[in-house]
């Protein structure tokens, strides 16, 4: 299986929202709405911040909201704040209790 | 407060074997709904899954690894175990455990994870 396609790069300026897209294919994101996404800060583990394709856990702000549709999972980070920036992966489940990830995506706040 | 901290050699010869251990604390690595998990990212990649481990239903393993990867459970201890075979360089990278969420055949994600170590594959 390949990796997720998530772009490299996405910026904004504080209170700016913004979108990043995660593509899969019909084995993986189109079939299961098992997306997960996760936030991670130079030298500390990822965070989950949605899963379930759109489902917050506990104690995650609401400015981080995500969806899906077909094959593509997205992630929206709206008021965006200077805490925001860090790595942010995708990860769907593929059947056969495997996981794949996408390959990041760094938030710059402008 | 769940915590996961990963131990183990930070530099391994080629082609020896990766042994990583992850303690969990917090929680009973039993509990249920669970399962616990081995991820690594390489630097400047994405992560990926190496694979995972019930309490009861045994592993299951990243088909790309399968072949050189073992993951154990030790309950009375509350630790995981992940051996990697036939390294080579391109193993190198930092080695997370994490705990993973499932319900009704549900994957809800990999809720905590450890800080992660990183491994050297040189000779």
């Amino acid at each position: 299986q390949s990796a997720l396609t998530q772009p490299a790069s996405v910026s904004g300026s504080p209170g700016q929202s913004i979108t990043i897209s995660c593509t899969g294919t019909s084995r993986d994101v189109g079939s299961y709405n098992l997306v997960s996404w996760y936030q991670r800060h130079p030298g500390k583990p990822p965070k989950l911040i949605i899963y379930e394709a759109n489902r917050r856990p506990s104690g995650v702000s609401r400015r981080f909201s995500g969806s899906k549709t077909g094959n593509t999972a997205s992630l929206t980070i709206s008021g965006l704040q200077i805490e925001d920036e860090a790595d942010y992966y995708c990860c769907s489940y593929a059947g056969g209790d495997i996981l794949i990830f996408g390959g990041g995506t760094e938030v710059t706040v402008l | 407060q769940v915590q996961l901290q990963e131990s183990g050699p930070g530099l391994v010869k080629p082609p020896q074997t990766l042994s990583l251990t992850c303690t969990v604390s917090g929680d009973s690595i039993s509990s249920g709904n669970h399962y616990w998990s081995w991820i690594r990212q390489p630097a400047g990649k994405g992560p990926e899954y190496i694979g995972r481990i019930y309490v009861s239903g045994g592993p299951i393993y990243n088909p790309s690894l399968k072949s050189r990867v073992r993951m154990s459970i030790d309950t009375p201890n509350n630790q995981f175990s992940l051996r990697l075979s036939s390294l080579t360089a391109v193993d190198t990278a930092v080695y997370y455990c994490a705990r993973g969420v499932h319900t009704y055949g549900r994957d809800l994600g990999l809720d905590y994870w450890g800080q992660g170590t990183l491994v050297t594959v040189s000779s």
